[in-house]
């Protein structure tokens, strides 16, 4: 069974600070991709990483799969309260492209 | 345009009953899944569908679970003889083709009591 860990599961941070968090399996992806998710909504797709090593930028938001593509981050740079929300990593296994496997995601909170 | 929209928006049961999720995927989006979000926890996915057709049916928890989309178009999962564990969000999301690039709906808050 492929299973997405992500760290931390709660982070508070104040206006301006950086964040890094985790997203890790012992299982190979084919590819992994970024959600935030806000109460009461339906995830929103924020990035989609395939090739191992992959960096990606999104504005502040910095998205990396690691070489072996097990594992990702995302860093996100002078954070604003408009970045609050539930992050959560998503990977599509090697064998069943089309069955999405979700961690159990990070809530952030931004603090003015 | 239009994203994907979930009716109801809520919905309270009583235990045993049976109840009936409805998605409006976008329009001439193929691909169609089906997931579960309990409080706390990332959507856990229940089915997809590829048309009309359930390509992958492997979530679903138990016989008690279906989903069907008759056109191709909106899709209804359907519960019977709900039970309280079946509390949670109901996420539907669409897909243009198999690329997984997943739009989602907001979800319909089940409650079983």
């Amino acid at each position: 069974t492929q299973l997405l860990e992500q760290s931390p599961q709660f982070l508070s941070i104040q206006e301006g600070e950086n964040l890094t968090v985790y997203c890790n399996s012992s299982s190979v992806f084919s590819s992994l991709q970024w959600y935030r998710q806000e109460p009461g909504e339906g995830p929103v797709l924020l990035v989609t990483v395939v090739t191992g090593g992959e960096v990606k930028k999104l504005k502040r938001l910095t998205f990396q799969f690691g070489d072996a593509r097990k594992d990702s981050s995302l860093h996100i740079t002078a954070a604003q309260p408009g970045d609050t929300g539930l992050y959560l990593c998503a990977g599509a296994s090697e064998t069943s492209y089309d069955k999405v496997i979700f961690g159990p995601g990070t809530s952030l909170s931004v603090i003015p | 345009g239009a994203g994907v929209s979930q009716t109801p928006s809520n919905k309270v049961t009583e235990k045993g009953k049976y109840v009936e999720l409805r998605c409006d995927p976008i329009s001439g989006h193929t691909a169609l899944y089906w997931y579960r979000q309990s409080l706390g926890q990332g959507p856990e996915f229940l089915i997809y569908f590829q048309g009309t057709g359930a390509a992958d049916d492997s979530g679903l928890p138990n016989d008690r679970f279906f989903a069907v989309r008759p056109e191709g178009s909106v899709s209804t999962l359907k519960i019977q003889r709900t039970e309280r564990g079946d509390s949670a969000v109901y996420l539907c999301a669409s897909s243009p083709d198999r690329n997984y690039e997943q739009y989602f709906g907001p979800g319909t808050r089940l409650t079983v009591t």
